[in-house]
């Protein structure tokens, strides 16, 4: 079975501060890799996602992320993070012939003005 | 539309009622999923749905019961539900279940308190 593990619990920066929130999973075979987000009080909307192809990858609202297969990472990055990025952010990983989602722990990210 | 419905938005329920959560979707996906979300934890699988067909069962107590009577819509039936069962309940679909590359879009869960 596949697990990720998501080792930042908490994260406060300033605005205008460079993010990488750190992802790891552990899956044998091919993976899907996904970046979502949860705004307080709202529903998980997908970031990015990883299937194949380039592994640096670009989302919405300025995120980023690389997928480095020898390391089996997925970290999230964005140069230059804002007040509205403060939200939960979830690493999930997929094998890749099934639509089964498992999450990480979660990264809250709280940025400060 | 790539949205998925969840009604409703909150529930408070006694132990010894039965309730039902909803979940509809309009973009032809033929899997659908249940997931669980704690505070403070991330979500996890209860449930997928295939074709209308129960597919993944994730050694989920009776007291939970799904249902997909067509392929827009996701029931979860809730009967005899204890505290520890008040959570985020989350559904979401994707277009097809075991196949590459596929997204699951989230709903915006319904928030359950079991008192």
């Amino acid at each position: 079975a596949q697990s990720v593990s998501q080792h930042n619990h908490h994260v406060i920066l300033s605005e205008a501060a460079s993010l990488e929130l750190g992802c790891n999973y552990s899956y044998g075979g091919t993976v899907n890799l996904f970046w979502y987000v949860q705004y307080p009080g709202q529903h998980l909307q997908l970031l990015l996602k990883y299937f194949s192809g380039d592994p640096l990858v670009k989302g919405i609202k300025g995120f980023e992320a690389e997928f480095i297969k020898s390391k089996f990472s997925f970290n999230l990055r964005k140069p230059s993070v804002q007040w509205s990025d403060t939200a939960e952010y979830f690493c999930a990983v997929s094998p890749g012939t099934a639509s089964k989602l498992t999450f990480g722990t979660g990264t809250r990210l709280q940025v400060t003005l | 539309d790539t949205e998925v419905t969840q009604t409703p938005k909150h529930l408070v329920m006694g132990m010894t009622n039965k309730k039902s959560l909803k979940c509809e979707q309009h973009m032809g996906h033929r899997a659908m999923y249940w997931y669980k979300q704690k505070a403070k934890k991330p979500p996890e699988l209860m449930f997928v749905y295939s074709y209308e067909k129960l597919s993944i069962n994730e050694s989920v107590p009776s007291r939970f019961s799904p249902e997909c009577p067509n392929s827009s819509l996701l029931n979860l039936h809730l009967h005899a539900l204890q505290p520890e069962d008040s959570a985020l309940y989350l559904c979401a679909s994707s277009q097809y279940l075991g196949v590459m590359n596929t997204e699951a879009f989230f709903g915006q869960g319904t928030r359950l308190t079991v008192v």
